[in-house]
């Protein structure tokens, strides 16, 4: 049973699309994150919801949008796509906010947007 | 922010211990030290964190300076499954996790 799933696992679609990320944690956490790692292998955070409430939103492009159903599901809505949106997003799953918590991270979506 | 400052790679003798150093001068007292480790390919793995004492689990131990400007994150016994980028973070509740850029580590066989 996979902790923190993701789906799609790969992506490829045109500027100019829109698309969704779908993320789901099994592990009862209150606290979810999406990572987007870059060609260069850079790994930044871009948000952060605790409780379904957006914690931390990083200075990312407005298309981007994080939704959040309920605490064991994270999504990132993407409009407008550009080709530097390609890299892989990857999700994840902490029992909540505090320094003394261990991130889970899901596998990641290769996004390559063409 | 606090950050850390890792070696951008080591290279390690199978079955050999590996000693994975990290420097973080600027740690303040509610600071966390995390370690996570990135195979190819794969989602980043939580390893072992720590405030003030030495710390130990199934995968690694984590051994923190008295003076906590420094740790060091110990693989027993390297196999080749250990080659991968492994991070040094500081936690800071408000930021999240933030990475760097870590360390490669090769494992020869």
């Amino acid at each position: 049973d996979t902790a923190v799933s993701q789906t799609p696992k790969y992506l490829v679609t045109q500027m100019g699309n829109d698309k969704s990320i779908k993320c789901e944690q099994n592990l009862g956490h209150d606290t979810m994150y999406w990572y987007k790692q870059d060609s260069k292998k850079f790994l930044k955070i871009m948000f952060s919801y605790n409780n379904k409430e957006l914690i931390i939103n990083e200075t990312v492009p407005n298309r981007f949008s994080p939704k959040s159903p309920d605490k064991a599901h994270l999504n990132l809505h993407i409009n407008s796509l550009e080709l530097g949106d390609s890299a892989v997003y990857f999700c994840a799953s902490s029992p909540g906010d505090s320094y003394n918590y261990g991130y889970t991270f899901g596998s990641g979506t290769r996004l390559t947007v063409v | 922010d606090a950050k850390t400052t890792q070696p951008n790679s080591m290279e390690s003798n199978e079955e050999e211990p590996v000693h994975l150093p990290c420097n973080h001068s600027t740690i303040s007292g509610t600071d966390y030290i995390h370690w996570y480790r990135q195979l190819p390919s794969q989602g980043p793995e939580y390893v072992i964190h720590g405030l003030t004492s030495n710390v130990n689990n199934r995968m690694a131990s984590l051994a923190i300076a008295e003076d906590r400007k420094s740790s060091t994150l110990i693989l027993h016994r390297a196999t080749l499954r250990d080659a991968a980028v492994y991070y040094c973070i500081l936690r800071d509740s408000r930021l999240g996790m933030r990475f760097g850029a870590g360390t490669r580590l090769t494992v020869k066989p």
